[in-house]
């Protein structure tokens, strides 16, 4: 079966350094993927969405790689900011169906100032 | 901007009570979504619908049903509740690959 995988333990990264985060799957080729912001309590908010024929993707300080081969995606913040502290969740399209969404269990990051 | 409503933010409730969780969304969105949170296991998806009382399985829907009567409204239904359904509990809509949540409702089953 399909199975995404995020570093489970917290990242702690020193403000202005540039924090990288890992998404690995299996048994899929997805046709897209997508990364997604969640605080305390909160519904996770949408970051950016990379397809499968797209090497890497750049909004502001966040950078996305999509590697099929590796079948691995890296999410990099550059310079780093204590709000940037939250839960990043990575997310893929289902096998079976364009509309099912699949999700890692996500990687909490911590920036201390 | 899409906004997506979950009728409630938390909710305690007896072993066996029924139990409604209510989402509307205002953007015509044609997908909707209902996942639940568990920490350690993320989110996990639980039914979908992709129209009008149309509905399809997610990976985990024992124990819940759907219901989709309007373009805007999807509800999550739990016939008698389990204290294992103690959770977190997000609705979504998507649009473009984009899904858009509530706020999440956070069930306590006692």
């Amino acid at each position: 079966s399909q199975k995404i995988e995020q570093n489970s333990e917290a990242l702690n990264i020193q403000e202005g350094k540039t924090a990288t985060l890992t998404c690995n799957y299996t048994n899929y080729s997805p046709a897209y993927l997508q990364w997604y912001r969640q605080d305390p309590g909160r519904g996770p908010v949408f970051l950016l969405l990379i397809r499968e024929n797209e090497k890497e993707k750049r909004k502001e300080r966040l950078k996305v790689t999509f590697d099929t081969t590796l079948k691995q995606s890296l999410f990099h913040i550059t310079a780093s900011q204590p709000a940037d502290s939250a839960t990043y969740l990575c997310a893929l399209d289902g096998d079976s169906s364009a509309s099912k969404i699949i999700f890692g269990s996500g990687t909490r990051l911590s920036i201390r100032p | 901007d899409v906004k997506v409503t979950q009728s409630s933010r938390y909710l305690v409730k007896r072993t066996g009570e029924k139990v409604f969780l209510e989402c509307v969304q205002d953007m015509d969105h044609e997908n909707m979504f209902w996942y639940r949170q568990d920490p350690g296991l993320g989110l996990r998806l639980i039914y979908f619908s992709y129209d009008v009382k149309m509905k399809e399985k997610g990976d985990i829907p024992e124990g819940y049903s759907v219901s989709r009567e309007k373009k805007e409204r999807f509800s999550l239904i739990l016939e008698s509740a389990s204290t294992n359904q103690t959770s977190m509990y997000l609705c979504a809509s998507i649009q473009s690959g984009e899904l858009f949540f509530g706020e999440g409702s956070r069930l306590t089953v006692l």
